[in-house]
C-alpha cells in the first residue's frame, strides 16, 4: 500500500521556473524522504526531514513538514533540463508503529523541464 | 566511498524459471532493503536484512526469498517465474542508526523481463 501521495502526478515546465510538488501521508512519521529517479534508474537520495523539523534546504531543494496536515512540499528553485525526472517522497513508518528497513513511497511526481 | 552495486543489471528470464539477484551495500552498512518497482504498483518493499537476519518482509508469495551474508552482501531469489515478475529490483543499504528508517541509498537496479 502506498503510504504517500503526491501531487501533482505529472509537472511540465520552462528552464528556470520553479517547481513545487506535495505529498500527502497518513500514519505518524519519524522521517520523511525525498528521493529522485532518472528515467528508470536507482533512486538518488534527496533530502531527509525529521518529524521535529519544519523546514529543510539543500543547494535549489527546499522541503518542508506539515506534521498536523500530514503533508510534505519539495520545491525545486530555478529549474535546469537536467532535473527531469520522477520525484517521490518516502515515509518511515506505517500503522503499527516503526518498519525495520522499510520505506513507503508514493506514485511519485513527473517533472519535465523543458529547455 | 563506492556505492550500492546490483549485479546483474538486466536479465532475461522465461515463466517457471528462477533467478538470483545480487546486491553490494556501502561499505560499513549493515542494513539491506529489496524493493521491487512496475508501473501498474510503483515501489514495493519486499523485505529487509540486518547482520543476516530477516526482521521485515513486504506483502509477497513465498516464491521471493532472500538472504544476507556475514559482509553484509545481499542476495534475493525469486523461483517459478511469472510473466508479472518483471520489474526493475533496487537494493539499498542503510547505516541504521537508530529505530527509524534511515537515509536509504539505492543501487542501480536489476532490470528483469520474464518472457
Amino acid at each position: 500500500s502506498q503510504q504517500g501521495e503526491e501531487d501533482p502526478q505529472a509537472l511540465s515546465i520552462q528552464e528556470g521556473e520553479n517547481a513545487t510538488m506535495n505529498c500527502s501521508y497518513k500514519t505518524s512519521i519519524n522521517n520523511l524522504q525525498w528521493y529522485r529517479q532518472n528515467s528508470g534508474r536507482g533512486l538518488v537520495h534527496l533530502i531527509l526531514i525529521r518529524s521535529n523539523e519544519r523546514e529543510k534546504h539543500s543547494g535549489r531543494l527546499r522541503v518542508t513538514l506539515d506534521t498536523s496536515k500530514k503533508s510534505s512540499s519539495l520545491l525545486i528553485t530555478a529549474s535546469r533540463a537536467a532535473d527531469t525526472a520522477s520525484y517521490f517522497c518516502a515515509t518511515d513508518r506505517e500503522a503499527g508503529g516503526t518498519s525495520y528497513g522499510k520505506l513507503t513511497f508514493g506514485q511519485g511526481t513527473i517533472l519535465t523541464v523543458h529547455p | 566511498k563506492a556505492g550500492v552495486t546490483q549485479t546483474p543489471r538486466y536479465l532475461i528470464k522465461t515463466r517457471g524459471q528462477q533467478v538470483t539477484l545480487s546486491c553490494s551495500p556501502i561499505s560499513g552498512h549493515r542494513s539491506v532493503s529489496w524493493y521491487q518497482q512496475t508501473p501498474g504498483q510503483g515501489l514495493q518493499f519486499l523485505f529487509e536484512y540486518f547482520s543476516e537476519t530477516q526482521r521485515n518482509k513486504g506483502n509477497f508469495p513465498g516464491r521471493f526469498s532472500g538472504r544476507q551474508f556475514s559482509n553484509s552482501r545481499s542476495e534475493m531469489n525469486v523461483s517459478t517465474l511469472e510473466l508479472g515478475d518483471s520489474a526493475l529490483y533496487l537494493c539499498a543499504s542503510s547505516l541504521l542508526l537508530g529505530f527509524s528508517v534511515d537515509t536509504q541509498y539505492f543501487g542501480p537496479g536489476t532490470r528483469l523481463t520474464v518472457l
